[in-house]
C-alpha cells in the first residue's frame, strides 16, 4: 500500500510569490491534515479536510488556504509569501477520526 | 482546549540504558494520546497510541507508554536504548469529536551515546 505522497519535496520561492503544495493520501483515507513545522514554533496545525470539506482550522492568516478533491487528494496554497513562511510542511492522512495519522515526508519551503 | 508539555528538549542516554521521555497533557475530556518519532528530513512515524482501551500501551521498536490519569502523564519508555533510537520524539493529543487535529508538544531530541 502506497504511503502519503507530498510533492514537491523542496521548493524555493521569492517573497511575495504564491505557492501550491500537493498531498496524495493513502488510498481509502478521506481525512487529510496539514501541519507547519519550524524550529521556533514547532509543529502547528494548519487545517483538516474530510470528504472535500474543511473540518478544522488552525490559527493561521488567510494567506494559507487549502482544498480537497473528490479523490481525497489535497492542496494547500500560500499567497504573498513571507520569509517566516519558510518551513517544513507536512501532510497527514487518516482513515477515521482519532485514529493513526500517517505522515508524508513533507515539502521543505524556503522563502528568499 | 487541549495541550501537551514535553519536559526536556534534549535527552542523552548511553546505549543499553533506559530511555524515559516525559509528556504531560491537559484536557477537559478524556484524550487520545500519541507518540511520534521523526528522523532528520523525514515525516513523522507513529510509535504508539492511547485510545482508552488499556493504560499500558506497547508500540513499535520496543517502546511503551503508560497513561496515568491521576498524574495527567503519558511518558514514553524503552528498557534498552539503541543507537538507531536517536531521533526527535513528539507527544500529541487529540479529542473525541475534534476530527484529526493533533496538538503536538515541543519535541524531545534523543541522543544515544556509546
Amino acid at each position: 500500500k502506497a504511503g502519503v505522497t507530498q510533492t514537491p519535496r523542496y521548493l524555493i520561492k521569492t517573497r511575495g510569490q504564491q505557492v501550491t503544495l500537493s498531498c496524495s493520501p493513502i488510498s481509502g483515507h478521506r481525512s487529510v491534515s496539514w501541519y507547519q513545522q519550524t524550529p521556533g514554533q514547532g509543529l502547528q496545525f494548519l487545517f483538516e479536510y474530510f470528504s472535500e470539506t474543511q473540518r478544522n482550522k488552525g490559527n493561521f492568516p488567510g494567506r494559507f488556504s487549502g482544498r480537497q478533491f473528490s479523490n481525497s487528494r489535497s492542496e494547500m496554497n500560500v499567497s504573498t509569501l513571507e520569509l517566516g513562511d519558510s518551513a517544513l510542511y507536512l501532510c497527514a492522512s487518516s482513515l477515521e477520526e482519532n485514529t493513526e495519522a500517517f505522515f508524508g515526508q513533507g515539502t521543505r519551503l524556503t522563502v528568499v | 482546549a487541549q495541550s501537551v508539555t514535553q519536559l526536556g528538549s534534549h535527552v542523552s542516554v548511553s546505549e543499553g540504558a533506559l530511555v524515559l521521555l516525559r509528556c504531560n497533557y491537559s484536557s477537559s475530556v478524556p484524550p487520545y494520546l500519541f507518540w511520534y518519532v521523526q528522523y532528520p528530513n523525514q515525516g513523522l512515524q507513529l510509535l504508539l497510541k492511547y485510545t482508552s482501551a488499556a493504560t499500558l500501551v506497547k508500540g513499535i521498536n520496543g517502546f511503551e507508554a503508560e497513561f496515568k490519569k491521576s498524574e495527567t502523564s503519558f511518558h514514553l519508555t524503552k528498557p534498552s536504548a539503541h543507537m538507531s533510537d536517536a531521533a526527535e520524539y513528539f507527544c500529541a493529543v487529540t479529542l473525541k469529536g475534534g476530527g484529526n487535529k493533533l496538538t503536538f508538544g515541543t519535541g524531545t531530541q534523543l541522543k544515544v551515546e556509546l
